[in-house]
């Protein structure tokens, strides 16, 4: 049964940074693309960003460019999302989730989500 | 970037059919957008219900079927019961870059 449990989620103040960690089991986490979509308090859902299974490839949204980094460790068989320069409106629950392959940056299965608060 | 566009809200009656659609604003929703739906019940996390079109995983009950029609992705429930009240979100994949719908909020009343 795949799993994935996020973590790291925190208050914090504008510009200030944060790591979020994702913790993956019941599948081998190499083999699959990973992404991370976020849901600020009482609005859809949007992408963030994506990182092929090898790590290879990594793709971000224009909202994010420039300021978070998604990394991952298949020896951990964890997903990273390292968040800089924090602002506002990045406030949200951040959820991990699975690709269905290896390339796949369309989330498939979710984790429960990690909150995040920007405020001073 | 490419605007994903769904029903704000619609009503379906227990038992009855209902469909949601997905459109994007650089035109028909194809094969190669690589539709998806999810399924967001109130303080829970998204489910992924259909996946490429029309594609369903063990979870997905038999009531839920995704296509695409008249240019535009759906999401059809046929025989709708009280648990499939909630939000509803659906994906294209565009010019590389992933984009959600605002979603549709489903009321069964």
């Amino acid at each position: 049964e795949v799993q994935l449990l996020e973590s790291g989620g925190d208050l914090v103040q504008p510009g200030e940074s944060l790591r979020l960690s994702c913790a993956a089991s019941g599948f081998t986490f190499s083999s699959y693309g990973m992404s991370w979509v976020r849901q600020a308090p009482g609005k859809g859902l949007e992408w963030v960003s994506a990182i092929s299974g090898s790590g290879g490839s990594t793709y971000y949204a224009d909202s994010v460019k420039g300021r978070f980094t998604i990394s991952r460790d298949s020896s951990k068989n964890t997903l990273y999302l390292q968040m800089n320069s924090l602002r506002a409106d990045d406030t949200a629950v951040y959820y991990c989730a699975k690709g269905l392959g290896p390339s796949a940056i369309i989330p498939d299965n979710w984790g429960l989500g990690t909150l995040v608060t920007v405020s001073s | 970037q490419a605007v994903v566009t769904q029903e704000p809200s619609l009503t379906v009656s227990p038992g009855g059919t209902v469909t949601l659609t997905c459109g994007s604003s650089t035109g028909a929703v194809t094969s190669g957008h690589y539709p998806y739906w999810f399924q967001q019940k109130p303080g829970q996390a998204p489910r992924t219900l259909i996946h490429d079109i029309s594609n369903k995983h063990s979870w997905t009950p038999a009531r839920f079927s995704g296509s695409l029609l008249g240019g535009k992705a759906a999401l059809t429930l046929s025989g709708a019961q009280p648990e499939d009240e909630a939000e509803y979100y659906c994906l294209l994949f565009q010019s590389g870059v992933v984009v959600f719908g605002g979603g549709t909020k489903l009321t069964v009343l």
